[in-house]
């Protein structure tokens, strides 16, 4: 059974980096069949998808956010990572990673989500 | 940027049908997903491509897409359906959520 198991700090200072992994069980990330995405939720609040990545690197990114934002994908560790530079408090958020199907993109297992507070 | 709109919330009386729409434009010519939250909870994908279900979610919960509003519809509405649902597409490689809708059974 597939299981995405989200990690990371749960406070960044404003201006700092935000870095987040996924692990994924039960399926291997190294496959053509799925993108791998993150997605986010401010407190309160609906559904930011922030970007997805391939197994072999390929990226999509959220235009709102691209200028600060790197996927990445580690096959041997069946793993991909978020890295959010330059935070402030707008990104404080529960941050979900979850599989994403390539050809019309739904994204069908989640995460149980990480709560990410930026303050000082 | 393409824009989804949704009712901020619905209220359907238990054991009716409760209906949830999601506007865009030209959203018939997209293929529209649907996603559940209950509090507390990840997102789960409910309807897929418009009007296919995942494994394990009943019958009773369906969707359909024409023209600018694809609707997500659910039949004999459960206490435990009680939930935010968001509608979501691809546009221009960015997948887009609509805002979320509250549904609230009576």
């Amino acid at each position: 059974q597939l299981r995405l198991q989200e990690s990371g700090p749960g406070l960044v200072k404003p201006s700092e980096t935000l870095f987040l992994t996924c692990s994924v069980s039960g399926d291997s990330i190294n496959t053509i069949n799925y993108y791998w995405g993150w997605i986010r939720q401010p407190p309160g609040k609906g559904l930011e998808w922030i970007g997805s990545v391939y197994y072999s690197g390929g990226t999509y990114y959220n235009p709102s956010l691209k200028s600060r934002v790197t996927i990445s994908v580690d096959t041997s560790k069946n793993q991909f990572s978020l890295k959010l530079t330059s935070v402030t408090a707008a990104d404080t958020a529960l941050y979900y990673c979850a599989r994403d199907e390539p050809t019309v993109n739904w994204f069908d297992s989640w995460g149980q989500g990480t709560l990410v507070i930026v303050s000082s | 940027s393409y824009e989804l709109t949704q009712p901020f919330s619905v209220s359907v009386a238990l054991g009716q049908t409760a209906r949830i729409t999601c506007g865009g434009s030209d959203i018939g010519n997209k293929n529209v997903h649907w996603y559940q939250q209950k509090p507390g909870q990840a997102p789960v994908l409910v309807i897929y491509a418009d009007d296919n279900r995942p494994s394990g979610i009943p019958e009773r919960i369906s969707g359909s897409n024409s023209g600018n509003t694809a609707t997500l519809t659910i039949s004999r509405a459960q206490a435990g359906d009680e939930a935010d649902f968001y509608c979501q597409v691809w546009d221009s490689s960015t997948a887009v959520f609509g805002r979320g809708t509250k549904l609230t059974v009576l």
